[in-house]
């Protein structure tokens, strides 16, 4: 069965470097999101992505954050400067109708 | 504003019947989820309802819908210890971007 992927499982980085989170949606899947989990808080949305654009952003997807579909197979959340609240589980979900959203098994980011 | 609450957590035993309540603000969604996260994992996606249906039922769950009070149940039927996951409600608001709102989840623990 198809699944989104995610690369690094584990990410560790200083505050102030920038870090690139991975994913790989599932194959013909047109919608793409990014999403993030506070240890002990909610799965808030951060972005979504449909042909080609930013479809919508929540606020906490600031001036630090970008999206990118560089070629035709990954999606990547590039987070420029860290701070350490930005550590959190980092989860990217596809869909191929815009309603059914599969999800990856996220990338745990620290900052220090 | 968009908001989605659950129940902190749930504890029964194997074989009895688990029902997880849910509450949302936006009266416009469209559609209501249900996601299980098992430890270490992603979110799985188990079911949906559309906002035009009162119930839905798929193997052990059942989805009741009740529009005019905003409120969402998951009922498990003949629970079993793999059952054991929190378990996160989620709207989709009618911004038609896809983003979904997630509740905090409902942590349940099955006895055997």
């Amino acid at each position: 069965e198809p699944e989104v992927t995610q690369t690094p499982s584990h990410q560790v980085t200083q505050m102030g470097q920038e870090v690139i989170l991975r994913c790989v949606p599932i194959s013909n899947h047109l919608y793409f999101y990014w999403y993030r989990q506070i240890l002990g808080q909610k799965v808030e949305f951060l972005v979504s992505f449909y042909n080609n654009e930013i479809s919508e952003k929540s606020e906490i997807f600031d001036d630090q954050f970008s999206v990118e579909r560089p070629d035709g197979s990954n999606f990547t959340l590039k987070i420029r400067s860290t701070k350490l609240e930005d550590s959190a589980m980092y989860f990217c979900a596809s869909s191929g109708t815009g309603y059914e959203q599969y999800f990856g098994p996220g990338t745990r980011l620290t900052v220090t | 504003g968009e908001d989605v609450e659950q129940s902190l957590f749930l504890s029964v035993r194997e074989g009895d019947s688990s029902v997880i309540n849910c509450t949302y603000t936006d009266s416009s969604s469209t559609y209501l989820y249900w996601y299980k996260q098992e430890p270490g994992a992603g979110l799985q996606l188990l079911t949906y309802i559309f906002s035009n249906m009162d119930m839905k039922q798929d193997q052990r769950l059942t989805v009741l819908l009740n529009k005019k009070d905003k409120h969402l149940s998951l009922r498990i039927a003949d629970t079993q210890t793999g059952d054991s996951a929190i378990y996160f409600c989620a709207e989709s608001p009618s911004s038609n971007t896809g983003k979904l709102i997630f509740g905090q989840g409902t942590t349940l623990q099955v006895k055997p």
